[in-house]
């Protein structure tokens, strides 16, 4: 049984970087497919994009090309999502998700706790 | 990329009333579409997959149909533990783009 646990709180400047973390516990992480979705205050839920570390493909969403970056290390079976020069509109809850194809659909089947980032001055 | 609109945005209902939530794709999506619990302090849940296959443990009042652009969610008999944002999910392409959610309050 999967569990992805992240890493804790940050509070940032805003034009400085974040780092979360995602580790996944059980076997075949380097053949999993993990997505980063996160939540701003009074919003939705909004996917950021996806990592297959097997395969060291990543796909960004729109929005976030150039300002975000996924990583894995499969040694430690953990997940990472960069974010550099944040800003104000960047507060939120991080969560990272296991994406596995079901009955035809990807879902998104098993979340990390998620990770609030504030970026305040 | 391909838009997801959800109605209501939010919506007031009783214990033991029938809820519909509608979710409609900007382009076709065959059956690739999801649905999601989220309540606040938690993970969301993943409640429903390729349109209508209810996931494991999920109670059988949750149910979801339709195909193509438009899709529902309807909760029968709403229970306590159902006040939550209801999350739209499609997975026709690897952005896996959200509806804005639909939020269920108690009445």
């Amino acid at each position: 049984h999967v569990q992805l646990v992240q890493s804790g709180a940050e509070v940032k400047k805003p034009g400085s970087s974040v780092k979360v973390s995602c580790e996944a516990s059980g076997d075949s992480f380097s053949s999993q497919t993990f997505s980063w979705v996160r939540q701003a205050p009074g919003h939705g839920l909004e996917c950021m994009g996806r990592i297959i570390p097997i395969l060291s493909i990543t796909e960004y969403a729109q929005k976030f090309q150039g300002r975000v970056t996924f990583t894995a290390d499969t040694s430690t079976k953990t997940a990472y999502i960069e974010l550099r020069n944040l800003r104000s509109d960047d507060t939120a809850v991080y969560f990272c998700a296991r994406v596995i194809g079901v009955g035809g659909s990807s879902v998104f089947d098993v979340w990390g706790q998620g990770t609030l980032v504030t970026v305040s001055s | 990329d391909i838009q997801m609109t959800q109605s209501p945005s939010s919506l007031s209902a009783s214990v033991g009333d029938r809820v519909t939530i509608t979710c409609r794709s900007s382009q076709t999506i065959s059956t690739y579409l999801n649905w999601y619990q989220h309540k606040p302090g938690h993970a969301p849940k993943l409640l429903i997959f390729a349109v209508s296959s209810l996931q494991s443990g999920v109670p059988s009042r949750f149910s979801g149909s339709g195909s193509g652009t438009d899709f529902t969610l309807t909760i029968g008999n709403l229970q306590p533990e159902d006040f939550a944002t209801y999350y739209c999910q499609q997975s026709s392409n690897t952005l896996y783009t959200f509806g804005q959610g639909t939020k269920v309050e108690i009445k």
